[in-house]
């Protein structure tokens, strides 16, 4: 049973792209997690979703982020217009409906803004 | 709003040694509280996970423990080996209805053959 898998591991974007982070939960996981960690700063909670709602999304910031979760396909955090202080790491992590106690994250995906 | 530190940010001790990592919460209204390890460049591996009514869980050679009223914990690393190098979260889930957990900085430890 493969774990929580993300790709790209390592994404590298220019001031103003658009960085498209994706996440694909453990099978039978229908509960998604994304966390920021910016350099020498612990884990931030950004959003939480369930397929094809949006459940919270306290952490996230107003501009420039979204994030969906679609009946099908993995889960996707979107940063429009990316600046240096998006540099970070991005985990996601995933639960199975009703059993939300243990979060299980991915590797994570390092964005670098140059 | 809640908030997580723990101490200390950093530690090097030698192979053999027992040793503690501390964490503390300031708002006691906790569902649980999740230690995790997290190796350079990969995800987090959960350690242990303590319920709210819980004072400790054991795990082979770690035993984590919860004071919810003091907002502390500890997580306990009993003779310590060079494969535990690592940096250790300390996570607590509030209580209110959210699923998000909160996050301290974590230790980063080195164990020294």
């Amino acid at each position: 049973n493969a774990g929580v898998m993300q790709n790209p591991r390592h994404l590298v974007r220019r001031r103003g792209q658009e960085a498209r982070l994706r996440c694909s939960p453990m099978k039978g996981h229908s509960h998604v997690y994304w966390y920021r960690q910016l350099p020498e700063e612990g884990l931030k909670f950004m959003v939480y979703l369930q397929k094809e709602n949006i459940i919270d999304e306290s952490g996230m910031p107003k501009e420039r982020f979204s994030a969906e979760f679609p009946k099908e396909g993995p889960s996707i955090l979107r940063i429009q217009q990316v600046v240096r202080g998006d540099s970070a790491a991005y985990f996601c992590a995933s639960s199975p409906a009703g059993v939300t106690d243990t979060q299980y994250f991915g590797p994570g995906t390092r964005l670098t803004v140059l | 709003k809640q908030e997580v530190t723990q101490i200390p940010a950093a530690l090097s001790v030698p192979e053999g040694e027992n040793l503690v990592l501390n964490c503390s919460f300031t708002d006691s209204a906790i569902y649980n509280l999740q230690w995790f390890r997290q190796d350079p460049g990969k995800g987090l591996t959960s350690l242990l996970l303590i319920q709210s009514s819980q004072r400790e869980q054991t795990s082979g050679r770690l035993n984590a423990s919860l004071d919810k009223s003091s907002g502390r914990s500890t997580l306990y690393i009993a003779a310590s080996q060079p494969g535990d190098s690592a940096t250790y979260l300390c996570a607590v889930k509030p209580q209110g209805g959210s699923e998000k957990l909160v996050f301290g900085k974590g230790t980063k430890l080195t164990v020294n053959p």
